[in-house]
């Protein structure tokens, strides 16, 4: 069966970065896009961009290009977005996505 | 970007109920149209995609509709387990785009 395993809840610091993972398994992890998304607390959701695992072509909201980096790592079938310059903007539960799979969702608390 | 306009915020209804949620798109979305049930503390679920298409698992009390630039996600009987928010999601275009949400309460 699918399963995309987020990392545990990250508590950071204004101005620093954090890296979240998505470790996909029950399926052939290069056959499907990986997408980011990100919810504030009690809000909707924002789409933050994917990232084809085969190839590694991300495509990104331009909300969040400067904010948002993602990669794969082929070899651990892992999806990681890395996010930057962190502010309280930022804190959010921050999902991986395969259609109609979805991580448990990754909480960022941005405080000093 | 195409802006995802969803109706109402909230709805308050009874166990049995028919109850029906919309989502306007700002342009032609071309059918291309999911909708997302979502309970405290949990990931988004997949309910319906490509505007009709029930997800294997959802009980046939989920409905959805629509074309061009409005949808409608429809259920037919309330049961105490959908009170929960949703939300519809459009993925003709970059940047994908959601509506706001539902949240769909007992009355």
């Amino acid at each position: 069966q699918v399963n995309l395993l987020q990392s545990g809840a990250a508590l950071v610091k204004p101005g620093a970065s954090v890296k979240l993972s998505c470790k996909a398994s029950g399926y052939t992890f290069t056959d499907y896009y990986i997408h980011w998304v990100k919810q504030s607390h009690g809000k909707s959701l924002e789409w933050i961009g994917y990232i084809n695992p085969n190839s590694g072509y991300t495509n990104y909201n331009e909300k969040f290009k400067s904010k948002a980096t993602l990669t794969v790592d082929k070899s651990t079938n892992t999806a990681y977005m890395e996010l930057s310059r962190l502010t309280s903007e930022d804190s959010a539960t921050y999902y991986c996505t395969r259609s109609a799979y979805w991580g448990q969702g990754t909480l960022v608390t941005v405080s000093s | 970007d195409i802006q995802m306009t969803q109706s109402p915020s909230f709805l308050s209804a009874s166990v049995g109920d028919r109850v029906t949620i919309n989502c306007k798109a700002s342009q032609n979305i071309n059918k291309y149209l999911n909708w997302y049930q979502q309970k405290l503390g949990e990931a988004p679920k997949r309910l319906i995609y490509n505007t009709n298409n029930l997800q294997t698992g959802i009980p046939s009390r989920f409905s959805g509709s629509g074309s061009g630039t409005d949808y409608t996600l429809t259920i037919s009987s309330l049961q105490p387990e959908d009170f929960a928010t949703y939300f519809c999601l459009q993925h003709n275009s970059f940047p994908l785009t959601f509506g706001s949400g539902t949240k769909l309460e007992i009355k």
